[in-house]
């Protein structure tokens, strides 16, 4: 069955560096998702990816944060400059019809 | 602010017995709602959505939505021990937008 895929599985970081979580969606799905989720907290919409632009962006995403579909295949997360707050479990999503968006395994980000 | 609220539980289900689950919204402009299961530590798996009120049957799971009430459960027939998870309720604006607002979880627990 075709699932979405998140590299690494786990990232720790110190405080103020770059990282880049990586996402290879289903094949065939267009829509893509950056969620998040603090651990023992809700599950948190950061953005929407469509026809290689954001569509829609939560307050969470700010300047921070970017997303990109470098190649056709792989969707990224980039958090500019870490803060100890961004430790979360961050899950990528996609979808080809409505309503039915897949979610990758996760990766949990520390921030040391 | 946008809250989607359901009790976080435990909520103890003997074997065999129907599990109901219920959830409620705060924006009265919502569209479609959707049930998450989620595992300890890991990614959300999409149950079922609905977007009409009343009930929505796959399965050995009901979503029931009433929008005059803001409200919207899942029933889960015949529980399973491998159905003891945390649920999540979701919802968005409208159907085909993926910008999706959690609840926090119920956790259910089925006693064999």
């Amino acid at each position: 069955e075709p699932e979405v895929t998140q590299t690494p599985s786990h990232q720790v970081t110190q405080m103020g560096q770059e990282v880049i979580l990586r996402c290879v969606p289903i094949s065939n799905h267009l829509y893509f998702y950056w969620y998040r989720q603090i651990l023992g907290q809700k599950v948190e919409f950061l953005v929407s990816f469509y026809n290689n632009e954001i569509s829609e962006k939560s307050e969470i995403f700010d300047d921070q944060f970017s997303v990109e579909r470098p190649d056709g295949s792989n969707f990224t997360l980039k958090i500019r400059s870490t803060k100890l707050e961004d430790s979360a479990m961050y899950f990528c999503a996609s979808r080809a019809d409505p309503g039915k968006a897949f979610f990758g395994q996760g990766t949990r980000l520390t921030v040391v | 602010q946008k809250e989607v609220e359901q009790n976080s539980g435990p909520l103890s289900v003997p074997e065999g017995a129907i599990a109901s689950l219920n959830c409620t919204y705060s924006d009265r402009g919502s569209q479609s709602f959707f049930w998450y299961r989620q595992y300890s530590g890991k990614s959300p798996e999409l149950i079922m959505f609905i977007y009409s009120n009343g009930d929505k049957e796959d399965g050995r799971f009901t979503a029931q939505l009433n929008k005059a009430s803001q409200y919207v459960s899942l029933l889960i027939r015949d529980s399973q021990p491998s159905d003891s998870a945390t649920y999540l309720c979701a919802v968005a604006m409208r159907f085909g937008n993926e910008k999706l607002t959690f609840g926090t979880g119920t956790r259910l627990t089925i006693i064999p």
